[in-house]
């Protein structure tokens, strides 16, 4: 099974800020990988998928980059709405796997 | 707007079978290029993957939870279901359906229902 790892566990940032997540498989996947966001008591929304392609509807602050083992998830300036938990996700091969999420707070 | 809705008992006593159905609207199950799976978010917890349909039956399951999982559909009533036999107190979580989006090879999860908490509780 692929694990997926990302960094940091929890962020502190301001409105405004660039942030950067990362994210790594145990082993390459080429740009078979996903990103989502969580909100509380909410279901995980889509942000970018095949490592760098933005799902329709989602703001250009967000971006994604990376292939085979490392990729980034990127939100230009934060904005108030984006304090969330952030998940990667491997597409590669069944079990589909996911990182163990990234918490993003406001400073 | 493809929506999905999971129902199903919120309790489930240890030993019995968690059941719960999503119901697909906005577009058909039997839709080719896409899959339908089940996750689920143990409380406070990340997201594990439980398994996938697809239209024309075949299914593909987490080794983790092969034994005791089935995943069947309904496509006259354009739903899907999750079994899980034997349940214990480590199957509370929330459960969610979603549609995996086959696009040209990559694939994700492009839609999710709400999510529905089962606990596992005498």
């Amino acid at each position: 099974d692929i694990q997926m790892t990302q960094s940091p566990s929890s962020l502190s940032a301001s409105v405004g800020d660039r942030v950067t997540i990362t994210c790594r498989a145990s082993q390459s996947i080429s740009t078979y990988l996903n990103w989502y966001q969580q909100k509380p008591g909410k279901a995980p929304r889509l942000l970018i998928y095949a490592a760098s392609s933005l799902q329709s509807g989602v703001p250009s602050r967000f971006s994604g980059s990376g292939s085979g083992t490392d990729f980034t998830l990127t939100i230009s300036s934060l904005q108030p709405e984006d304090f969330a938990t952030y998940y990667c996700q491997q597409s590669y091969s069944t079990p589909y796997s996911f990182g163990q999420g990234t918490k993003l707070e406001i400073k | 707007q493809v929506q999905l809705q999971e129902s199903g008992p919120g309790l489930v006593k240890p030993s019995q079978t968690l059941s719960l159905t999503c119901t697909v609207s906005g577009g058909s199950i039997s839709s080719g290029g896409y899959y339908w799976s089940w996750i689920r978010q143990h409380p406070g917890k990340g997201l594990e993957w439980i398994g996938y349909i697809y239209y024309s039956g075949s299914t593909h399951y987490n080794p983790s939870l092969k034994s005791r999982v089935t995943i069947s559909e309904d496509t006259s009533k354009n739903q899907f279901s999750l079994k899980l036999t034997s349940v214990t107190a480590a199957d509370t979580a929330v459960y969610y359906c979603a549609r995996v989006n086959w696009n040209g090879g990559d694939n994700y999860f492009d839609y999710w229902g709400q999510g529905t908490l089962v606990t596992v509780s005498s």
